[in-house]
């Protein structure tokens, strides 16, 4: 599969279970993105990593942590979740307007399809 | 920081009909506003955009309007079909610096046949 790639694409956890979600993508993007989709809050921004760098967090809990070890990874790891984050996780990427003269399209994966038991 | 409004947020209409989505944001800086498809248990993707130099862009049976004085936006889709329906979100953005698009909470738009 080309574009934007996630694994796994469904999780089961316990709340005392630690897992991690991976993104990767292929269209030589510089900056990549975390969402949370649910039916109370269709696309909701979690994380932005642009050109490595974690640019914004929008005061998501602790028991989530983004990493991006390069433009073309990134990764949520998950620890003690609650039952309401039970949700659909979506990573997207997009160029980094301050690198380039186009506007940020953004570009998603097809998600994981996290359940929290 | 941005806010973007979408009505309504569901939206039925028999196949054939045309369909209007509109969406309102706050920040007068915005400059780029993208719509995004997404079909059940797929990934939302990228369907048309305009940019805030142009008040009206087409491509088909969609077309999207930008009133910048009033600061909103809407999507019109013409001659519906049953593989219209999906939930279709709007969003804003700067489209410089490292802001992220700011999106609305989506319309679901059932094309009845």
């Amino acid at each position: 599969e080309t574009g934007v790639t996630q694994t796994p694409r469904h999780l089961v956890m316990g709340m005392t279970n630690k897992k991690s979600l991976k993104c990767e993508q292929h269209l030589g993007h510089n900056a990549m993105y975390w969402y949370k989709q649910s039916a109370k809050k269709p696309l909701e921004l979690m994380f932005v990593y642009s050109l490595e760098e974690r640019v914004e967090n929008n005061s998501v809990p602790s028991r989530f942590s983004p990493e991006c070890p390069n433009s073309s990874h990134l990764f949520l790891h998950l620890h003690t979740l609650q039952p309401e984050d039970s949700a659909l996780y979506l990573c997207a990427s997009s160029q980094d307007p301050r690198a380039s003269s186009s506007y940020n399209e953004q570009f998603f994966g097809p998600g994981t399809r996290l359940t929290v038991l | 920081g941005e806010n973007v409004e979408q009505h309504p947020s569901t939206l039925s209409v028999q196949e054939g009909d045309s369909a209007v989505i509109k969406c309102t944001y706050s920040d007068s800086a915005s400059n780029y506003f993208p719509w995004y498809k997404q079909e059940l248990g797929k990934r939302p993707q990228l369907i048309i955009d305009i940019r805030s130099n142009v008040g009206e862009k087409k491509d088909q049976r969609i077309a999207v309007t930008l009133n910048k004085t009033a600061k909103h936006f809407s999507l019109h889709i013409t001659e519906t079909q049953p593989e219209d329906s999906a939930v279709y979100f709007c969003a804003a953005s700067k489209g410089s610096g490292n802001t992220p698009l700011v999106f609305g909470k989506g319309t679901r738009l059932s094309v009845i046949a």
